[in-house]
């Protein structure tokens, strides 16, 4: 089945670029979606189709994804951006939606 | 949109978990499809299925031979079980608009906690 693998945790200081990876076979070849999760909230949509952001999510959110890795990037990082974040793809081989393993976003 | 769950907080080993998710300000009958997201305590997010007002629904491999996904079109909600749970059930069950057949969430319920315990 087809996995997605992200950091545990990803460090950054404020005002600086974080970059929060998600690898997968040939994952370039999906459209990967991309979830803010803040302690005790619901995840909420920050990029779909690869690099569209959602509604009200700022411009210092931006990804890519290519080869075997997406990545999302975060301008300018903030204190508020502190989060779990998470990517999704949808797995066409068995008909099912998959999840990587979520990365802690530090800002410090 | 809204999406509200409910249902109980506690469900015994080996019974039946019932889930209901109320949307408010859209009809689950338009082109969009519903799903469920579950997450265990401290864990990732894991997919259990989705459906449409068609009739088609999809669910993860590995819950299939104990889930239904179901639609109430009269209390435009649509609705989860699940069978013989174990403590590994126990998770924060949201659900979820979606914009097409697996694709991206742009709606999510607050989430409701669901324990497994006699």
């Amino acid at each position: 089945s087809y996995v997605l693998t992200q950091p545990p945790s990803v460090s950054v200081a404020p005002g600086k670029t974080a970059a929060i990876t998600c690898g997968g076979i040939n994952i370039g070849s999906k459209g990967v979606h991309w979830y803010q999760q803040k302690p005790g909230q619901s995840p909420v949509l920050v990029i779909y189709y690869d690099d569209e952001r959602a509604s009200g999510i700022p411009e210092r959110f931006s990804a890519s994804n290519s080869g075997d890795t997406a990545t999302l990037t975060i301008s300018r990082a903030e204190a508020g951006d502190e989060a779990d974040y998470h990517c999704q793809v949808w797995d066409s081989g068995v008909d099912r939606v998959v999840f990587g393993g979520g990365t802690k976003l530090t800002v410090l | 949109v809204q999406l509200q769950e409910s249902g109980p907080g506690l469900v015994k080993p080996s019974g039946t978990l019932s889930l209901s998710c109320a949307v408010s300000s859209d009809s689950i009958n338009n082109n969009f499809w519903w799903s469920w997201v579950r997450q265990p305590p401290g864990k990732a997010l894991e997919w259990i299925g989705e459906i449409h007002h068609s009739g088609s629904v999809n669910y993860t491999p590995s819950l299939k031979t104990r889930v239904t996904i179901s639609m109430d079109q009269s209390k435009n909600q649509f609705l989860l079980r699940l069978t013989s749970v174990t403590a590994a059930d126990t998770a924060t069950y949201y659900c979820t608009r979606v914009f097409s057949s697996g694709s991206y969430m742009d709606y999510w319920g607050q989430g409701t906690l669901v324990t497994v315990s006699s």
